[in-house]
């Protein structure tokens, strides 16, 4: 079985300034991926950044970056220079070979200004 | 435009009433799956297809049926809700068999209500 702990319910942080969400996991396989959703009011589901767990570097996307930790097996996710647009339930998810693609409970992201 | 339509988008029903949410993408994937989203749960697999006529159980598929008779669709079947059924619930689609490293791609979400 593989899971998925996202431990904060709720963050908030500045416009302009950076915040880091948190992801733990577990799984028995060794070839898997992590993937970070992004879910705005809108309710879509949007790819935020992909992680491949035999990459030992992490994975960046403009102002997105993770801290993969795949001893700790821990999944950050960094936003930079943080905008209004980035406001939104933020959900880690993890896949190996099962053709599953296990969630987190989610992150609920707070841009003030 | 490579998209999942979901429809319909808002649903209320009653107990009992058979509804059917339909899914269809136009990306000429293999694999396609059905999550339902609760408050605090996060999301939960329903029941997935790796291809026509391949569909199995996810985490919980109490009370749902699914179908794959085309490639492109992947109807979810509530032969009878029950209010413990109401939730957001997403279709999606991804490439390759299994999602490996291929994304999953979601449409928009159905908002079902069983009163």
């Amino acid at each position: 079985a593989q899971t998925v702990t996202q431990s904060q319910p709720e963050m908030s942080v500045q416009e302009a300034e950076t915040v880091t969400l948190s992801c733990t996991y577990d799984t028995s396989e060794s070839d898997y991926y992590l993937f970070w959703y992004k879910q705005p009011p809108s309710r879509q589901m949007i790819l935020v950044i992909r992680q491949e767990a035999y990459k030992q570097q992490n994975a960046t996307e403009n102002r997105f970056s993770v801290n993969f930790q795949k001893a700790a097996k821990s999944f950050s996710l960094k936003i930079s220079d943080s905008q209004l647009g980035d406001a939104a339930m933020y959900f880690c998810a993890l896949t190996g070979t099962a053709s599953k693609l296990t969630f987190g409970t989610g992150t609920r992201l707070q841009v003030t200004l | 435009e490579a998209q999942v339509t979901q429809n319909p988008r808002y649903l209320i029903t009653v107990t009992g009433k058979k509804l059917t949410v339909t899914c269809s993408q136009n990306m000429n994937h293999e694999y396609m799956s059905w999550y339902r989203q609760d408050p605090g749960l996060g999301l939960r697999q329903i029941y997935y297809s790796m291809n026509v006529e391949v569909t199995d159980k996810g985490d919980v598929p109490e009370g749902y049926k699914v179908s794959r008779k085309e490639k492109r669709n992947f109807p979810l079947i509530l032969e009878s809700p029950s209010p413990n059924q109401t939730s957001l619930y997403f279709c999606a689609s991804s490439l390759f068999f299994g999602t490996g490293g291929s994304p999953l791609h979601f449409g928009n979400g159905t908002r079902l209500t069983v009163t």
